[in-house]
């Protein structure tokens, strides 16, 4: 596989759930991301890892909880989410965390908290 | 001021005519533009970068920068309503984190 895979596609869960959101690149890169897309907002940053570490936390809610286990892999887990978390979570790469590098996206999560 | 703005449209450009799409920013210091384009349901894809004032074309597309000005501009030429998408123009800010605006969205007449 190439380029920057995210499973589930789609997501349901009720509030009381707990879930995780899977990422992986496959392009070497040395920064990955967690972005939120929600209808007529621009993309809002969520969280960002460089070589594994995490660089920033953009004022996120303890209930979305990051893990990045090396350069490749990221996660989001999901604890008691509210209805307003319903929204497109999109996964980035980009080969390192400097303005230059452009951010490759995976397919994203289309997540529905019930 | 928001820090990037777009006007989110929608455009309307008939199918073979010139589609122009505008974008301001409001640090000074911002360096690098990028051009996004998403098509509904998808995740955004890199189309265009540009770092210098100027213009750069890269096949149909044409990215223009005027940093005076603080705006960023995307001509596509030619269009097909393959083009129909929204596209999102994004910036780092100083401490290198990505700012997109809100998006675009161009629709092509056939």
């Amino acid at each position: 596989e190439t380029g920057v895979t995210q499973t589930p596609r789609h997501l349901v869960m009720g509030m009381t759930n707990k879930k995780s959101l899977k990422c992986e690149q496959h392009l070497g890169h040395n920064a990955m991301y967690w972005y939120k897309q929600s209808a007529k907002k621009p993309l809002e940053l969520m969280f960002v890892y460089n070589f594994k570490e995490q660089t920033e936390n953009n004022s996120v809610p303890s209930r979305f909880s990051p893990e990045c286990p090396n350069s490749s892999h990221l996660f989001l887990h999901l604890h008691t989410l509210q209805p307003e978390d319903s929204a497109l979570y999109l996964c980035a790469s980009s080969q390192d965390i400097q303005g230059y590098s452009p951010l490759h996206f995976g397919n994203g999560t289309r997540l529905t908290v019930t | 001021q928001k820090e990037v703005e777009q006007n989110s449209g929608p455009l309307s450009v008939p199918e073979g005519a010139i589609a122009s799409l505008n974008c301001t920013y409001s640090d000074r210091g911002s360096q690098s533009f990028f051009w996004y384009r998403q098509y509904s349901g998808k995740s955004p894809e890199l189309i265009m970068f540009i770092y210098s004032n100027g213009d750069k074309e890269d096949g149909r597309f044409t990215a223009q920068l005027n940093k005076a000005s603080q705006y960023v501009s995307l001509l596509i030429r030619d269009s097909q309503p393959s083009d129909s998408a929204t596209y999102l123009c994004a910036t780092p800010k100083r401490d290198d984190k990505i700012i997109f605006g809100k998006g675009t969205r161009l629709h092509i007449l056939p």
